[in-house]
């Protein structure tokens, strides 16, 4: 399994600042993966990160306003910039391992979040 | 099709019944499968995989049918621990990256 941890744990933040949330793992990872969970939602990826290459992204989110840094295997960060009211959520980090003997599948392990509210 | 759908709930049951909670997929080539359970304010974790027809653990057992493309839960003999929201979560393509269900809220009621 993997240990996760996340800082801040929770922010109020003023509209048009910039929250930066770390996330730490207690073992060497490949993938790491950014989500956001709205109120009442499920989890939404934001962006995978790799270490030594660009994140990437999926569909409605852009590099500008979640830049992404991956400085080794058991480090990221992610920032919200600019943020809006409607960014309030949990953000949540995320890495596969493979748990399974026979390789077929590998487990996602989540941090426990980063409240977010947005003023 | 959404790509992954979850009956909506709450599921409110008394302890010691059975309960199942279904999920349908659109990407017919995923080839595994995961129920996660998500306590309230807590991070997701990974309850079960399926990655062929069927996976059961104790009081728990996940059924795949491929041709139909749903999967889905069944809880025996319900605790009142069991109470928390369940994920259905299907991988776009190989194993990552993953699309949750919106979940399906269960309470176990005394």
């Amino acid at each position: 399994s993997a240990v996760i941890s996340q800082k801040p744990s929770r922010d109020i933040c003023q509209r048009g600042t910039s929250l930066t949330i770390q996330c730490q793992v207690d073992s060497q990872v490949t993938m790491m993966f950014w989500y956001r969970q709205q109120p009442g939602q499920s989890l939404t990826l934001i962006a995978t990160a790799n270490q030594g290459s660009e994140a990437t992204y999926e569909s409605g989110f852009v590099i500008d306003k979640f830049p992404i840094s991956r400085p080794n295997l058991t480090f990221s960060t992610l920032t919200v910039s600019n943020m809006s009211p409607e960014d309030s959520s949990i953000y949540l980090c995320s890495v596969e391992l493979s748990t399974n003997p026979s390789g077929i599948y590998n487990e996602q392990f989540f941090g426990p979040g980063t409240r977010l509210t947005v003023l | 099709r959404k790509e992954v759908e979850q009956d909506p709930g709450p599921f409110n049951v008394p302890e010691g019944a059975t309960v199942a909670f279904n999920c349908t997929y659109s990407n017919s080539a995923s080839q595994s499968f995961f129920w996660y359970r998500q306590d309230c304010r807590k991070e997701p974790k990974l309850l079960m995989s399926v990655y062929s027809s069927g996976n059961e653990d104790g009081r728990f057992t996940a059924q795949l049918n491929r041709a139909s493309q749903y999967i889905s839960l069944l809880i025996r003999d319900s605790k009142l621990s069991d109470s928390a929201t369940y994920l259905c979560v299907v991988p776009t393509t190989g194993n990552t990256p993953l699309v949750f269900g919106k979940g399906t809220r269960l309470s176990v009621i005394a």
